[in-house]
């Protein structure tokens, strides 16, 4: 398996810019979720989904932030418009359902690093 | 929700030293995860271990519930070993894996 697949690696853009970060699950993992890590507050739930559907948002941090999950495969967290505050690394992880010890284990994406001029 | 804390922050080894790093939560879990961050940026699960103690290779933990705590050995460090340790919990009824701030480690050699 590829494991967790993101893109871009790397988004260098200016205030105000749309941004859309995209991210692949592996195969079979029914749980998506996307983290921000920044020096400040270090690694943060923005949200997750289950079977494609949002269960858990509290974590976006306000209405520029939206995530998207329109099948098993895919999904996207799109800013917009974007600000400099925004700079982080954004990090998409899955994981399958099930008792099996797997069931438990987040897999990691390499991570989107942003940069809002 | 749930406090994760990690001790300590930070820490510098000689290459071929051992050492403990300690994640302290607030609260009952169903999921405890040590995870290492290399200086390219990359998460890999280290450990699954939400009770008990678990060894891989020069790596092992121990987690004690009841305690609300876990510890993270490593011998014979490596320059290798360098990166970030995080600590992740999980909620008991939750979903959602919190993370600590993690251990700064770097081994010079």
């Amino acid at each position: 398996d590829a494991g967790v697949i993101q893109s871009p690696r790397h988004e260098v853009t200016e205030m105000g810019q749309e941004v859309t970060l995209r991210c692949k699950p592996i195969s079979g993992h029914d749980y998506l979720f996307w983290y921000r890590q920044t020096m400040m507050r270090g690694l943060e739930l923005l949200i997750y989904f289950n079977n494609n559907v949002p269960i858990d948002d509290s974590g976006m941090p306000e209405d520029r932030f939206s995530a998207k999950m329109p099948n098993a495969s895919f999904s996207t967290l799109k800013i917009q418009p974007s600000e400099p505050r925004d700079s982080a690394v954004y990090f998409c992880a899955s994981r399958p359902t099930g008792r099996s010890i797997g069931a438990n284990v987040l897999t990691f994406g390499a991570g989107s690093r942003l940069t809002v001029l | 929700g749930i406090q994760v804390e990690q001790s300590p922050p930070d820490l510098i080894l000689q290459e071929g030293a051992n050492s403990t790093l300690r994640c302290n939560f607030s609260d009952s879990v169903n999921n405890l995860q040590w995870f290492h961050q290399n200086p390219w940026g990359q998460l890999i699960n280290l450990f699954y271990i939400p009770s008990g103690t678990k060894q891989n290779g020069r790596l092992s933990a121990t987690t004690v519930a009841t305690e609300r705590y876990s510890l993270l050995y490593i011998s014979s460090s490596q320059t290798t070993d360098s990166g970030v340790y995080f600590c992740a919990v999980r909620n008991t009824g939750f979903q959602k894996l919190v993370f600590g701030t993690g251990t700064r480690l770097l081994v010079s050699p």
